[in-house]
């Protein structure tokens, strides 16, 4: 298995970009999310999903976008990038639908917004 | 909001010493894990523990929890170079409905050779 794997690695965005981080994972994994981590600010959740279908917010949602039309995708699209958006991605997921089990974390996309 | 606090932020060893990482909690939980960071990769699970167990070993490493407290603790004995990393506490919060981690902010651990 390849488990959660993310593209592109790195990425340098001007100001009112969008663009779409893209995470899959291959582990028939029901719960998947994504995550942004800052500088002495730990992880913090954007979005997650318990299933294809089904999305809802984290802690801090506004300025992404999420879908889930498959188990294995879930793709995270930022609308019009901005300098506060510069930070590390990681998507994760764990078997069942739940957010609180054993978390399975890719190696992340690495966001620069000039 | 971040729950686990780590404690202390960064830490400095030798190789072949033990290294103790602490994690700090304000709400009763369900469990808590702690994840392993390399430097430029994702976190990588260790271990978890649930509120009703008070210690738990995998390999090198050790992890107590205390409920009355509302702390934990990861123990690596006979440190590696390659245990040099950010370590992050991670708590499930017996919150209703509660469907999400709440990771602390990190220790960092560098083991010199």
């Amino acid at each position: 298995n390849a488990g959660v794997t993310q593209t592109p690695k790195f990425q340098v965005l001007k100001t009112g970009q969008s663009m779409t981080l893209q995470c899959a994972q291959d582990m028939n994994h029901e719960y998947m999310s994504w995550y942004r981590q800052d500088p002495g600010m730990g992880l913090r959740l954007i979005h997650y999903s318990v299933g294809a279908g089904i999305t809802d917010q984290g802690e801090v949602p506004n300025g992404y976008n999420v879908s889930r039309s498959t188990t294995e995708d879930f793709p995270l699209r930022l609308l019009s990038a901005a300098p506060s958006q510069t930070s590390v991605y990681f998507c994760a997921s764990s078997y069942y639908g739940r957010g609180t089990d054993t978390q399975y974390f890719g190696p992340g996309t690495r966001l620069t917004v000039l | 909001s971040q729950q686990g606090e780590e404690d202390p932020q960064a830490l400095s060893i030798q190789e072949g010493e033990n290294a103790t990482m602490n994690c700090s909690y304000k709400t009763s939980i369900n469990n808590l894990q702690w994840y392993r960071q390399n430097s430029g990769r994702g976190l990588v699970h260790l271990i978890l523990i649930r509120s009703n167990e008070r210690e738990k070993h995998s390999g090198r490493l050790r992890v107590t929890l205390d409920t009355s407290k509302k702390s934990s603790s990861l123990l690596i004995t006979a440190s590696r170079a390659a245990d040099t990393a950010s370590y992050f506490c991670a708590t499930d919060p017996q919150i209703y409905g509660n469907n999400r981690l709440a990771f602390g902010k990190g220790n960092q651990v560098v083991v010199i050779p």
